[in-house]
This record gives C-alpha cells, sequence and structure tokens, in this order.
C-alpha cells in the first residue's frame, strides 16, 4: 500500500498570509493526488484533483503542484472561512484509496 | 442535485453488527461507484470500502473478514454491514462518490453528512 505523510500536522497563520501544505507519498504516485477540506463539523469537500485541478466552484486562491512523491497545496492569501483541515489523497494505485494524516490550520 | 446521506444506529455495543444506509440521490449507482470512508474523533480518513458501478466490491484488507458492502439500485441505496464491533471502531461513517462516470476517477466529489456511531463497552 501507498503511504501518505501530510506536513505540517497542524498550523497557524494570519489572515492575507500564504500557505503551503506538503505532502509525501512513499513512491511515485504520477498525478494521482487529491486534496479535500473539511470545516469543523462537516464531511470533506473535494478542492483538487490530478495534483493541480482546481475542482469545480473552489476559490482561485488555492492551488495545487507536485510530481513523483512531493505535492503541496497553496491557499494564497488566507480568509477566515479557509479555517479547517485538509487531506491529501493518492488514487494512482488502488485498492486501496490512502489519504494523509491531515493538517489542521488554525488563525493566528 | 447529487446527495448522499448515511442513516443507521448511534450507539452500538461491542460484538455487535454495525448496520449502515447510504441513500443517494441525483445519480445512478450503476453509473457511479460509492465508497465508505470513516474518521475516527480528532483523527484521519481511512477507506473502509468500495462498491463498484457494476455491483463488485473491494474491501480495506485491515477490515475485509468483518465487513460486507451492498446495494439495492432499485431503492438508490447502498449498505454497510461490520461485525465483531470494538470500541476502537467508533467513528464518523461516512458514504461518498467517486467522481468518474461509468469509469473510475479515484477521488470522491460528494460526501454525506457522516453518522457518528459509538461503540460501547
Amino acid at each position: 500500500d501507498i503511504q501518505m505523510t501530510q506536513s505540517p500536522a497542524s498550523l497557524s497563520a494570519s489572515l492575507g498570509e500564504t500557505v503551503t501544505i506538503e505532502c509525501r507519498a512513499s513512491e511515485d504516485i504520477y498525478n494521482g493526488l487529491a486534496w479535500y477540506q473539511q470545516k469543523p463539523g462537516k464531511s470533506p469537500q473535494l478542492l483538487i484533483y490530478n495534483a493541480n485541478s482546481l475542482h469545480t466552484g473552489v476559490p482561485s486562491r488555492f492551488s495545487g503542484s507536485g510530481s513523483g512523491t512531493q505535492y503541496s497545496l497553496k491557499i494564497n492569501s488566507l480568509q477566515s472561512e479557509d479555517v479547517a483541515s485538509y487531506f491529501c489523497q493518492q488514487y494512482y494505485d488502488y485498492p486501496p484509496w490512502t489519504f494523509g494524516g491531515g493538517t489542521k490550520l488554525e488563525l493566528k | 442535485q447529487v446527495q448522499l446521506k448515511e442513516s443507521g444506529p448511534v450507539l452500538v455495543q461491542a460484538s455487535e453488527t454495525l448496520s449502515l444506509t447510504c441513500t443517494v440521490s441525483g445519480f445512478s449507482l450503476t453509473n457511479y461507484g460509492v465508497i465508505w470512508v470513516r474518521q475516527p474523533p480528532g483523527k484521519g480518513l481511512e477507506w473502509m470500502g468500495i462498491i463498484w458501478r457494476n455491483g463488485n466490491t473491494d474491501y480495506n484488507s485491515a477490515l475485509k473478514s468483518r465487513l460486507s458492502i451492498n446495494r439495492d439500485t432499485s431503492k438508490s441505496q447502498v449498505f454497510l454491514k461490520m461485525n465483531s464491533l470494538q470500541t476502537d471502531d467508533t467513528a464518523i461513517y461516512y458514504c461518498t462518490r467517486d467522481s468518474g462516470f461509468i469509469t473510475t476517477a479515484g477521488y470522491f466529489d460528494y460526501w454525506g453528512q457522516g453518522v457518528m456511531v459509538t461503540v460501547s463497552s
């Protein structure tokens, strides 16, 4: 199974700041990576797929990049509504689909 | 519009069987795969299993001996059954849809609200 490692586990940032979350796969996943946002008390929501494609309706301040085993999610100009946990998920090799451990983003 | 909604008991005794239903609308189960994912309180997401468009299933190897997923396409419902529950099965259980139409995308575009299941000893 492909293991996904996310960093950092938690993050505190100020409004308007740029935030980057990293995700590392245990082997090459050839851009088969998605990012999800989970607001407190809510279900996860798809943000990005294919490592860098924005899902319908997701604000353009979110972007994804990376290749091979290293991927990142960037949030430009952090807004209060971006306070959430973020999870990466690989789908290059499944089953099983595997998720990163999550990054909890809070406001400073 | 596309919706998924989980239903089932919120409290289950240890060693008993959990039965959950995912009722979907806005799409056909013969065109999309449906996946079950769970999340222990304050923790990450764990893929449990999938029922594919053709009705075949795959399960997380760690749960395979205890888990079964099936469906009733006429009622647009997917069922999860997991036996021999333990306290570490306490989690929010979500059903979600693979985003691929008549294919498999591998990522999940619509999620249910989740149901919090507590396993009591």
